[in-house]
């Protein structure tokens, strides 16, 4: 089936970077877009941006540009979202969500929490 | 493009129907979906294109509406149905959601 794993959760200090992992099985990795969002705690659903893993293409929502970056290793079916710079406004649950055949959200990964504290 | 979801809160008992709104503050056409999300899970997609089931989604969930105005129903509440449910537009390929509706136990 298709299935999304992301790495385990992360503490960072204010100024630092992270890598967040996603990988993919149960599809042809390349075929659909891989899709980050996050989620502060006690709070909605934000969109970062997506990727096209075939290309290596992205797109990110304009709060994100020059602090996000977003790629991809076929090779091992492994998407990866880096936040440089954090804050303590980063700390979030970031989850991975490939895009449908209609470009929705389907499914999700189980989410990483990444906590930015001094 | 900014989703507005109403109410915020929704209290009710199991067995009766929920009804939620997502108003879009421009024109989404027919592109909006509903997730529902449970405490500690990640989101899953319930409905897609406004008014399109999502696979494994029971058939008390059921969506309507087209350009700015969607409304989620819930015919008759499940224990398992009483969650944080959010709306998301695709414009452009940028996507956006809103904050969200908590339906919870009367």
């Amino acid at each position: 089936q298709v299935q999304l794993v992301q790495s385990g959760a992360e503490v960072k200090r204010p100024g630092a970077s992270v890598k967040v992992s996603c990988k993919a099985s149960g599809y042809t990795f390349t075929s659909y877009d891989m899709n980050w969002v996050r989620q502060a705690p006690g709070q909605g659903l934000e969109w970062m941006g997506w990727m096209n893993p075939n290309s290596g293409q992205t797109d990110l929502a304009q709060r994100f540009q020059g602090r996000v970056t977003m790629t991809r290793n076929t090779s091992i079916t492994t998407a990866y979202l880096e936040v440089s710079n954090l804050r303590s406004g980063d700390t979030a649950v970031y989850y991975c969500a490939r895009g449908n055949w209609d470009n929705w959200f389907d499914p999700w990964g189980q989410g990483t929490l990444v906590t930015v504290s001094s | 493009i900014v989703l507005t979801q109403s109410p915020a809160t929704l209290s009710l008992s199991p067995g009766e129907r929920a009804t939620l709104s997502c108003r879009a503050s421009l024109s989404v056409s027919s592109y909006l979906a509903w997730y529902q999300q449970k405490p500690g899970q990640a989101p899953r997609l319930l409905i897609y294109d406004a008014s399109n089931r999502a696979p494994g989604s029971p058939a008390r969930f059921s969506g309507s509406g087209s350009g700015t105005d969607f409304t989620l129903t819930i015919s008759s509440l499940e224990p398992e149905d009483f969650a944080v449910y959010y709306c998301q537009q695709r414009h452009n390929g940028r996507f956006t959601f809103g904050p969200g509706t908590k339906v919870d136990i009367k």
